[in-house]
């Protein structure tokens, strides 16, 4: 089945530093790439969508300068959280979705960012 | 505006019991319905979903799902559970079945199943 790959899976990183999640989707392209951010006990918060060679399309409230959402291939999109801080802190998980017919999306592991 | 309710953060049954993980949702228009699981250190995986046709799907391991219009409901159900269904379950809503739509998740339930 497709298989969406995530890395890292948990970073530690000082304050004011920037911070690359990469996603591959191994086994098919992923036109659309959609990040969610889950905090504890709470739903997956979608962050932001893109399509493959767009700009991104950030939900209401997500800083586009902070997180920095690339889309360049059909098989790769990253989040770089720019100079973390520590409310920052969550577990990142991206999807990725195979045509705009697709009803199902294929999700990433996570990545669990802890700044100090 | 789209949302979905899962009303209880936890749900505990015994091995070989029957199973429910409760849904309800708000749209305004047709839904979509879809049910995720997430194993611990794993990514979500799909495992059933209600586009249109019968109101009771099944999906993945054993799961069914039995959606409900009247009620706005999407419970998840399974006649006998395994300690390896152990895990948290999230139900989604979209309402538009594909294109450029997103799903909205509920807040998760945390299964658990003691042997």
């Amino acid at each position: 089945g497709a298989v969406v790959s995530q890395h890292p899976s948990w970073v530690i990183c000082k304050s004011g530093t920037s911070v690359k999640i990469e996603c591959r989707s191994l086994d098919f392209q992923a036109t659309t790439m959609f990040w969610y951010r889950q905090f504890p006990k709470q739903s997956l918060m979608l962050m932001a969508t893109s399509n493959e060679g767009s700009k991104a399309t950030y939900e209401q409230g997500v800083e586009k300068d902070k997180f920095l959402i690339n889309h360049a291939s059909l098989t790769l999109s990253t989040l770089t959280v720019t100079s973390a801080h520590p409310e920052d802190s969550s577990f990142y998980i991206c999807s990725g979705r195979r045509g705009s017919g697709a009803n199902v999306l294929t999700f990433g592991a996570g990545s669990r960012l802890t700044v100090l | 505006a789209q949302s979905v309710a899962q009303p209880e953060d936890q749900v505990n049954v015994a091995e070989g019991n029957p199973l429910t993980v409760k849904c309800t949702y708000s749209v305004s228009g047709n839904p979509y319905l879809f049910w995720y699981v997430q194993y611990p250190n794993r990514g979500l995986q799909f495992l059933l979903k209600y586009i249109t046709g019968d109101n009771l799907v099944k999906g993945s391991y054993g799961f069914e799902a039995e959606f409900n219009k009247s009620q706005t409901s999407f419970h998840l159900k399974k006649p006998s559970a395994l300690v390896s269904d152990s895990a948290l379950y999230f139900c989604a809503v979209r309402t538009n079945p594909s294109g450029y739509s997103t799903l909205t998740f509920g807040k998760g339930t945390m299964l658990l199943v003691s042997p």
